[in-house]
């Protein structure tokens, strides 16, 4: 299984509503991320998850709350979220550097295909 | 700041044509760098370089790093229709404070016409 996959693929949601977005991927990998990314922008880093501990949050705001229960899950509970904050939300993950056997692929971050949420 | 830097923003051309993507990058702490292709959903990846001067070809695509100058390039001989898309530039950094951390830039927008 070579793929991250995110559930919901759509999500519609008013700014009193609590939701959360799914991402799951079975290759092993121990670093997990989620990027923003508004329209006609690159991806913007939010948080990222090693070793299933937060290891950089870049300053989201606490409306965004992110877990990881295990290794191979990641979850984006959203709470209160403004008009502003509609976008495509991307979960990536790669290879930790403590994998010394493939220390180089680090960086390699595979996407999942994203959920484009709307706040209304 | 760190920064990526693409060029040009936006690109059209015909069938058959071969383009030429340009990527700069101003970073502490380089690791790497990689290319993706991102159509209407996630970016896909296409190549990770890390190492300057050794080309990495994969069919019709092929990328070089330029460790000395800074830059790589990406090039698309025999563009296709399918390859209209926006080409993603990302330079990784070191693990240490900055781990996992890939400083996109804004991307080049490549539109080809049959």
């Amino acid at each position: 299984d070579t793929e991250v996959t995110q559930t919901p693929k759509h999500l519609v949601m008013g700014m009193t509503n609590k939701k959360s977005l799914k991402c799951e991927q079975h290759m092993g990998h121990r670093a997990m991320y989620w990027y923003k990314q508004k329209a006609k922008k690159p991806p913007e880093l939010m948080f990222v998850y090693s070793y299933e501990k937060l290891s950089i949050n870049e300053s989201v705001p606490s409306r965004f709350s992110p877990e990881c229960p295990n290794s191979s899950l990641l979850n984006l509970h959203l709470h209160a979220l403004q008009p502003e904050d509609s976008a495509l939300y991307l979960c990536a993950s790669s290879r930790n550097p403590r994998d010394r056997a493939h220390r180089d692929l680090y960086n390699e971050q595979f996407f999942g295909p994203g959920t484009r949420l709307t706040v209304l | 700041e760190d920064k990526v830097v693409q060029s040009p923003l936006s690109l059209v051309v015909h069938e058959g044509d071969t383009v030429t993507l340009n990527c700069s990058y101003e970073v502490t702490n380089f690791r790497s760098l990689l290319w993706y292709k991102q159509e209407k959903k996630a970016p896909t990846f296409l190549f990770m370089l890390t190492s300057s001067g050794i080309e990495k070809k994969s069919g019709r695509l092929s990328s070089i790093l330029d460790k000395k100058e800074l830059f790589s390039i990406l090039n698309i001989t025999a563009t296709q229709t399918g390859d209209s898309a926006v080409y993603l530039c990302a330079v990784g950094l070191n693990y240490g404070g900055s781990q996992g951390n890939l400083i996109f830039g804004k991307g080049t927008k490549l539109s080809v016409k049959p």
